[in-house]
């Protein structure tokens, strides 16, 4: 079964940085690409982020394009994104999804709980 | 850019009932277009993929239609754990678009 863990979300001043985390498990991670989907009560879900099972093809958002910077380490299963020049209307809950394919385009069939930020000062 | 626009954005139903969601595009995205359901404070789980493609262990009561500008998901026999949230996807080719979502809640 598919196991997307988030972590590293939190409050924090507007202009500042955070670094989110998402360890998978249940799958073989490095065959997949990954993505992160962030959702707020106002604008619903919107993508954010995604990254190719090789890191070679990667893309952003307009809205944090310059801001974040997604990566991953297949060593450790794990997926992270970096967001810094917080600015308020980044406040959501963050999910990590996983796609279906290696490469970025296709739909998603795991993601996970979910982890707060909250830009606010 | 392509635009998703899901309705309708509250449903009420019984137990029993037949449901159907919409979520129509600004311009044809063939078939790529996936359904998910998500209950308050679980993940997103997908029921439907390619349109009309019925996901793994996705019970045959969800069923999903459409292509080019309009999809429907349909919920025959609704049962008491399909009360949720519903939203569409739109995905290819470093385009995902999510429709705004549907509660369907009991009536």
């Amino acid at each position: 079964e598919v196991q997307l863990v988030e972590s590293g979300g939190g409050l924090v001043q507007p202009g500042r940085s955070l670094r989110l985390s998402c360890e998978a498990s249940g799958f073989t991670f490095d065959d997949y690409a990954v993505h992160w989907v962030r959702q707020t009560p106002g604008k619903g879900l919107e993508w954010v982020s995604g990254i190719s099972w090789n890191s070679a093809s990667l893309d952003y958002a307009e809205p944090v394009k310059g801001r974040f910077t997604i990566s991953r380490d297949n060593a450790k299963n794990s997926l992270y994104l970096q967001m810094n020049n917080l600015r308020a209307e980044d406040t959501a809950l963050y999910y990590c999804a996983k796609d279906t394919h290696y490469g970025l385009g296709s739909y998603f069939d795991g993601w996970g709980q979910g982890t707060l930020v909250t830009v606010s000062s | 850019d392509i635009q998703i626009t899901q309705s309708p954005s509250t449903l009420s139903a019984s137990v029993g009932d037949r449901v159907t969601i919409t979520c129509r595009a600004s311009q044809s995205i063939s078939s790529w277009l996936a359904w998910y359901q998500q209950r308050p404070g679980k993940a997103p789980r997908v029921l439907i993929y390619k349109a009309s493609n019925l996901e793994n262990g996705v019970p045959s009561r969800f069923i999903g239609s459409g292509s080019g500008t309009e999809f429907t998901l349909t919920i025959s026999g609704l049962q008491p754990d399909d009360f949720a949230t519903y939203f569409c996807l739109h995905y290819n080719s470093y385009v995902y678009t999510f429709g705004q979502g549907t509660k369907l809640d009991i009536k």
